[in-house]
């Protein structure tokens, strides 16, 4: 079955950090770009960050940018999200999503269930 | 940044009715426009990319149209599976955005 599963999201404190996963399954993971896009609670979506299918180019959302670094290991079909500084207004779903090539062109063509992160003291 | 305007923000239907759906960027992105379909609870779905071109699985009661600044998601006839909320998003140039979404309901 082709399927995105996040994982990592909890309850941090603002400034602590927290690392998202994402685990393909279904598809050649390496043939494409993949993306963290986010939604806060009862609002709309956010693109937050997305990588090509070799790591080469990889982009930010001014939100996050200098916060947050996304990664991909290949070999293990996984995409990650690495937050730092984090901040009441990251508060959101996280949601990974896979580009329909494997360069950054934006068409999210498949996406997981999310994984709520909750930014509070 | 592109801004994407979506218009109206909800709606009520009934199964049957030909449901249309504005969505209006701040610049031209010629053709790199698509849409989604959220169900409460669920992941977001790509229905139409590329503006006109139907995503494979997605019933052909979708339909896209529209190039530059002005676009329109249209469903022939209003499924009771069709009650959802509606984002369009350019990919157009980074960062791609979205509007805000048109949540369509029961009449």
């Amino acid at each position: 079955e082709v399927q995105l599963v996040e994982s990592g999201g909890g309850l941090v404190q603002p400034g602590r950090s927290l690392r998202l996963s994402c685990a393909a399954s279904g598809f050649t993971f390496d043939d494409y770009a993949m993306h963290w896009v986010r939604q806060a609670p009862g609002k709309g979506l956010e693109w937050v960050s997305g990588i090509s299918w070799n790591s080469g180019s990889i982009g930010y959302a001014d939100s996050v940018k200098g916060r947050f670094t996304i990664s991909r290991d290949n070999a293990k079909n996984s995409l990650y999200l690495q937050m730092n500084s984090l901040r009441a207004e990251d508060t959101a779903l996280y949601y990974c999503a896979k580009d329909r090539s494997p360069h950054i062109d934006w068409y999210f063509d498949l996406w997981g269930r999310g994984t709520l992160v909750t930014v509070s003291s | 940044d592109i801004q994407m305007t979506q218009s109206p923000s909800s709606l009520s239907a009934s199964v049957g009715d030909r449901v249309t759906i504005t969505c209006r960027a701040s610049q031209s992105i010629s053709s790199y426009l698509n849409w989604y379909q959220q169900k409460p609870g669920k992941a977001p779905k790509l229905l139409i990319y590329a503006a006109s071109s139907l995503q494979s699985g997605v019933p052909s009661r979708f339909s896209g149209s529209g190039s530059g600044t002005d676009f329109t998601l249209t469903i022939s006839s209003l499924q009771p599976e069709d009650f959802a909320t509606y984002y369009c998003q350019q990919s157009y140039s980074t960062p791609p955005t979205f509007g805000p979404g048109t949540k369509v309901d029961i009449k």
